[in-house]
């Protein structure tokens, strides 16, 4: 079953603007990953938010975690068009298995 | 590059038969997690292995069953295929168990049942 929903399903932006996606979760969480997919390839792990974290920065990506809302978001600033991919949540609940959104599809336009 | 392969990349079969899916984790890493994504979804957990024995199991029939080898490799076989069982399987490796649960993921296997 899936732990996380991603929002949107799919975003279209222009290169430079920020892209934003949102994941709500159902169960209580040790930690939060974000991952990336391209065309159907294997997943690229981006950043870890632990449950005791409220921000979390790695070059362009800020990620933001609210345990009392059961929600994340992953905020890429300045978009390339080679950051079009699907974007999932993940959530690590103590042990060593992840449990998957349905992901955001996102298309950066030159 | 994660340093997990998987092998084949791409495979055919036909409805009844089975398969075998074949993963060698990264240098070092003691577990390996198998993930089922179908088209448009993401991907499920089908079991873990931790030091040849299976650690958890997800929402999967006894069909799908998995082996882990004393170099740390793994092998993933599905038995009796079913047209559903199509999708992209997909093999993690992690150092630490339990860990912070992050993984490194190989490529994937294509499967597709006619």
């Amino acid at each position: 079953s899936q732990q996380g929903e991603e929002d949107p399903q799919a975003l279209s932006i222009q290169e430079g603007e920020n892209a934003t996606m949102n994941c709500s979760y159902k169960t209580s969480i040790n930690n939060l990953q974000w991952y990336r997919q391209n065309s159907g390839r294997g997943l690229v792990h981006l950043i870890l938010i632990r449950s005791n974290e409220r921000e979390k920065h790695s070059g362009r990506l800020r990620v933001t975690l609210d345990t009392s809302k059961k929600s994340s978001s992953l905020l890429i600033t300045a978009s390339r068009a080679a950051d079009t991919a699907s974007y999932f949540c993940a959530t690590n609940s103590g042990y060593s298995t992840l449990t998957f959104g349905k992901g955001t599809m996102l298309l950066v336009s030159p | 590059e994660t340093g997990v392969t998987q092998s084949p990349t791409h495979l055919i079969k036909t409805r009844g038969q089975q398969v075998t899916l074949r993963c060698s984790s990264q240098s070092g890493h003691n577990t390996v997690s198998w993930y089922q994504q179908a088209l448009g979804q993401g991907p499920q957990f089908i079991f873990q292995y931790y030091r040849e024995e299976e650690n958890g199991r997800g929402n999967f029939p006894p069909r799908f069953s998995g082996l882990q080898f004393p170099n740390y490799s793994s092998e993933l076989n599905v038995n009796a295929l079913e047209l559903d069982d199509s999708a992209l399987y997909l093999c993690a490796s992690s150092l630490e168990n339990p860990g912070t649960g992050e993984l490194f993921f190989g490529e994937g296997s294509r499967l597709t049942v006619l």
